[in-house]
């Protein structure tokens, strides 16, 4: 374990629903992470917090809403999801300094 | 910019066997580079990575890694494979000139270690 939670496991969720993802950490880090990893491509970084701030987003669609109430939590709210956004999504994060990145084990979302 | 390539999707191996899993990269300034591997219905595990000084990483598990700067490369060694290195391994990159702590993975490779 790499004491990065995430919840829920598993969500199926249709595309008019409105659901949220829950990533937790009380490792000390200041900056969390939303990837996707879909089949057969490559991990993608969807958003990056620094101490709460928003520093980055990877032209991510607004139907994905990131939140980051303090540095050890983070979400992702979701509304109006497309099938194709199907996929596992990791929450990471790291330390003042560090360069490694700690995964929790992911989100595996279905939208039906 | 920074970019990753794993030129194998996947790699075959009999358990035993020295297994290498190949990386390649791309950066403007030095890179960071780092070696994460995933278990099916798991995140992603760090394994090792390398900032600078010497160019043969150790890290968990058994595996190492040789940062090549002539050619951009780190790939990923272990001596003696076993049925269960079986997994998903990342290469990922990051530019110490670049802002923030991006890390760019490469598309991943599959390694199958055969009994």
């Amino acid at each position: 374990e790499t004491g990065v939670t995430q919840t829920p496991r598993h969500l199926v969720m249709g595309m008019t629903n409105k659901k949220s993802l829950k990533c937790e950490q009380h490792l000390g880090h200041n900056a969390m992470y939303w990837y996707k990893q879909s089949a057969k491509k490559p991990l993608e970084l969807m958003f990056v917090y620094n101490f709460k701030e928003q520093t980055e987003n990877n032209s991510v669609p607004s139907r994905f809403s990131p939140e980051c109430p303090n540095s050890s939590h983070l979400f992702l709210h979701l509304h109006t999801l497309q099938p194709e956004d199907s996929a596992l999504y990791l929450c990471a994060s790291s330390p003042p300094g560090g360069n490694e990145q700690y995964f929790g084990p992911g989100t595996r979302l279905t939208v039906t | 910019a920074q970019s990753v390539a794993q030129p194998e999707d996947q790699v075959n191996v009999a358990e035993g066997n020295p297994l290498t899993v190949k990386c390649t990269y791309s950066v403007s300034g030095n890179p960071y580079l780092f070696w994460y591997v995933q278990y099916p219905n798991r995140g992603l595990q760090f394994l090792l990575k390398y900032i600078t000084g010497d160019n043969l990483v150790k890290g968990s598990y058994g595996f190492e890694a040789e940062f090549n700067k002539s050619q951009t490369s780190f790939h990923l060694k272990k001596p003696s494979a076993l049925v269960s290195d079986s997994a998903l391994y990342f290469c990922a990159v990051r530019d110490i000139k670049a802002a923030g702590n991006k890390l760019t993975f490469g598309g991943g490779t599959r390694v199958l270690v055969k009994p």
